[in-house]
């Protein structure tokens, strides 16, 4: 059965940069068939999506937290990883990582279900 | 970007109703890619339903999904005490947004 577990620190002082990890179990990143992906929910609030990864390391993120945003893959560990930089309170968030279902792949976009997904870590950002 | 609207906010409802939630897109989702997902408090979403009425593994079959171009619905036919939870539709046509989501509460 397939399993994801974020880890990372759950407070991030404003301005740093957010760092998180994604472990998956009982499979391989490395299937052609899936992204993995990266979705945030504020505290009482809906579902973002940020961004995706091949593990080939194609990526695709939400145009509104492109700039901020960094995915990357290590197919040895069978891990990716969300860097989100400059963030404000904004960014405090539950965050999850979870696999990504390939529906629609052009070159500006990537889009499909999410399933199954990790747990989730909250991440607070306070001074 | 495809806005999803759902309504209503909360549905108040007692065990062995049915229950309507209804998810509206901001233009046409194209090939009915729509997805619902279940949330539980303190837990991750589920994936419930894709392709706008097909039923992820697993689901049981009291949950169906219907409807097309911009106007969906999820129907419960029959609650039971563990589907009182927040549902969230996702567009998944063209890039990856959600709906804010419809809390079904017990009545």
């Amino acid at each position: 059965q397939l399993q994801l577990q974020e880890s990372g620190p759950g407070l991030v002082k404003p301005s740093e940069t957010l760092s998180l990890t994604c472990t998956v179990s009982g499979g391989s990143i490395s299937s052609s068939s899936y992204y993995w992906g990266w979705i945030r929910q504020p505290p009482g609030k809906g579902l973002e999506w940020i961004g995706s990864i091949y593990y080939s390391g194609s990526t695709y993120y939400n145009p509104s937290l492109k700039s901020r945003v960094t995915i990357s893959v290590d197919t040895s560990k069978n891990q990716f990883s969300l860097k989100l930089s400059s963030v404000t309170a904004a960014d405090t968030a539950v965050y999850y990582c979870a696999r990504h279902q390939i529906i629609v792949v052009v070159p500006a976009a990537m889009s499909g279900t999410f399933d199954p997904w990790g747990q989730g870590t909250l991440v607070t950002v306070s001074s | 970007e495809i806005v999803l609207t759902q309504s209503p906010g909360t549905l108040s409802l007692s065990p062995g109703e049915r229950a309507t939630l209804s998810c509206r897109a901001s233009q046409s989702v194209s090939s009915s890619y729509l997805a619902w997902y279940q949330q539980k408090p303190g837990q991750a979403p589920r994936l419930l339903i894709y392709g706008a009425s097909s039923r992820a593994t697993g689901i049981p079959d009291r949950f169906s999904g219907s409807g097309s171009g911009t106007d969906f619905t999820l129907t419960i036919s029959r609650l039971e005490p563990e589907d009182f939870a927040v549902y969230y539709c996702q567009q998944y046509g063209s890039s990856n947004t959600f709906g804010q989501g419809t809390k079904l509460e017990i009545k």
